[in-house]
């Protein structure tokens, strides 16, 4: 199994802020790596899919690098409505796996 | 546009039955697998398991004792099963779409509400 490691398990930022999350695979996956987020109360939403690809309708200050082991979303310019969580999971093969989250607040 | 509607009971007792079902409208039905994952309260998302159409099921290794995953095309539904349902048990299920029949692998999109699941004795 792929175990999916996130830093840092929460974080407060201003409105404005560059923010960056970090997602580490404890196997090569390519780049088999997904990023959701997760408002409260709400269901995940798929935001990058293929490590950097942008779901339809995602904002662009939303991004996403990274391949083999070592992945990193950014928000370019956090606004209030990305208040949630962002979870990782590697889709390279079963049993998918999912990292256990990323909280972000705002300051 | 592909839409996920679930349903079940959401209060169990330890040692009873955990019964999902989750309905796919709009879409392909036979073209994908289709997906269990849980979130337990302030903890990540696990996926349990997974079928399609044909029946061909996948399981998490760390639920597969307790899980059964079944599937009837004629309604293009697919249902979760977990036995001797314990404490720890107690988390929101979701049903996901996840990757096509004979694609490439994908992750998970789109995906049901979600059901509130807690077991108490």
């Amino acid at each position: 199994d792929t175990l999916m490691t996130q830093s840092p398990s929460s974080l407060s930022a201003s409105v404005g802020d560059r923010v960056t999350i970090t997602c580490r695979a404890s196997q090569a996956i390519s780049s088999y790596l997904a990023w959701y987020q997760q408002k409260p109360g709400k269901v995940p939403n798929l935001l990058i899919y293929a490590a950097s690809t942008l779901q339809s309708g995602v904002p662009s200050r939303f991004s996403g690098s990274g391949s083999g082991t070592e992945f990193i979303l950014t928000i370019s310019s956090l606004q209030p409505e990305d208040v949630a969580t962002y979870s990782c999971q590697s889709y390279i093969s079963a049993p998918w796996t999912f990292g256990q989250g990323t909280k972000v607040e705002i300051k | 546009q592909v839409q996920l509607q679930q349903w079940g009971a959401g209060l169990l007792k330890p040692s009873e039955t955990l019964s999902l079902t989750c309905a796919v409208y709009g879409g392909s039905f036979s073209g994908y697998y289709w997906s269990w994952i849980r979130q337990s309260p302030g903890k990540g998302l696990e996926w349990i398991g997974e079928i399609n159409h044909t029946g061909s099921t996948k399981y998490n290794p760390s639920l597969r004792s307790r899980v059964t995953i079944s599937v009837d095309t004629s309604k293009d539904q697919f249902s979760l099963n977990v036995r001797s349902v314990i404490a720890a048990d107690t988390a929101i299920y979701y049903c996901a779409r996840g990757r096509e029949l004979f694609g490439e692998v994908a992750p998970f999109h789109p995906w049901g509400q979600g059901t509130l699941v807690t077991v108490s004795s």
